[in-house]
């Protein structure tokens, strides 16, 4: 499984945009790219999925750069609410699911 | 999306004792789930791979016979946490995948069950 390096923390404001940015330097040709969001003391919540471009849903976008080899998570005018830590996670499809998680990113938004 | 959920949500018990915490896919059926452990301030950690009608495939360091996992039904993997120590108090998730759905790699994941052992 492709390891992924992520920024240990981060600080925004509500109302911003913020981009999250992950390496992963190793992703193979059948990797897919996952991002996750945790709240304290609960599951981490899917947000959003994709292989390459850019894909984008009613939360957030996720922007994959021709080589694969990082990928932005895009969370547009965040709010408080969105205090939480989010990870990124490679892995194949269709080979059991296995997900390994890094350290992740804290994400801190102030008033 | 697809449902996960957990019980109990959190559990306090003596040291020794054994602990069985439910994972359940409401909304659909999963042959694979996973149970992952969480300590405060850290990442989660994937502990074994439930399959079922099949033994659970465990991460090494791991001990199998101190994390016994049943994945007794298409909807059901259970965890328990035998002879319970201090050291075990943590957070305990589960997660499983939906392969009907598009993108059908995606895991969901259950709200976690707080351990904490006397």
């Amino acid at each position: 499984l492709a390891k992924t390096t992520q920024p240990i923390s981060m600080d925004s404001y509500e109302g911003q945009e913020v981009n999250i940015t992950c390496s992963h330097n190793n992703i193979a040709t059948n990797d897919y790219i996952t991002w996750y969001q945790q709240f304290p003391s609960q599951g981490p919540r899917f947000i959003i999925q994709g292989y390459k471009t850019k894909v984008t849903n009613e939360v957030a976008s996720l922007f994959i750069p021709a080589d694969r080899k990082s990928s932005t998570l895009s969370l547009p005018r965040v709010s408080l609410s969105d205090t939480a830590v989010y990870y990124c996670l490679v892995a194949p499809r269709n080979q059991g699911g296995k997900l390994i998680f890094g350290q992740g990113t804290e994400l801190s938004v102030k008033p | 999306g697809a449902v996960v959920s957990q019980h109990p949500s959190r559990v306090i018990c003596k040291s020794g004792t054994s602990v069985k915490i439910e994972c359940r896919s409401l909304d659909f059926q999963a042959t694979t789930m996973f149970w992952y452990r969480q300590f405060p301030k850290q990442s989660l950690m994937l502990m074994a791979t439930s399959n079922e009608g099949s033994k659970a495939t465990y991460e090494q360091g791991v001990e199998k016979d101190k994390f016994l996992i049943n994945h007794a039904s298409l909807t059901l993997s259970t965890l328990t946490v035998t002879s319970a120590h201090p050291e075990d108090s943590s957070f305990y998730i589960c997660s499983a995948r939906d392969p009907g759905l598009a993108g059908g790699e995606t895991q969901y994941f259950g709200p976690g069950t707080r351990l904490l052992v006397l």
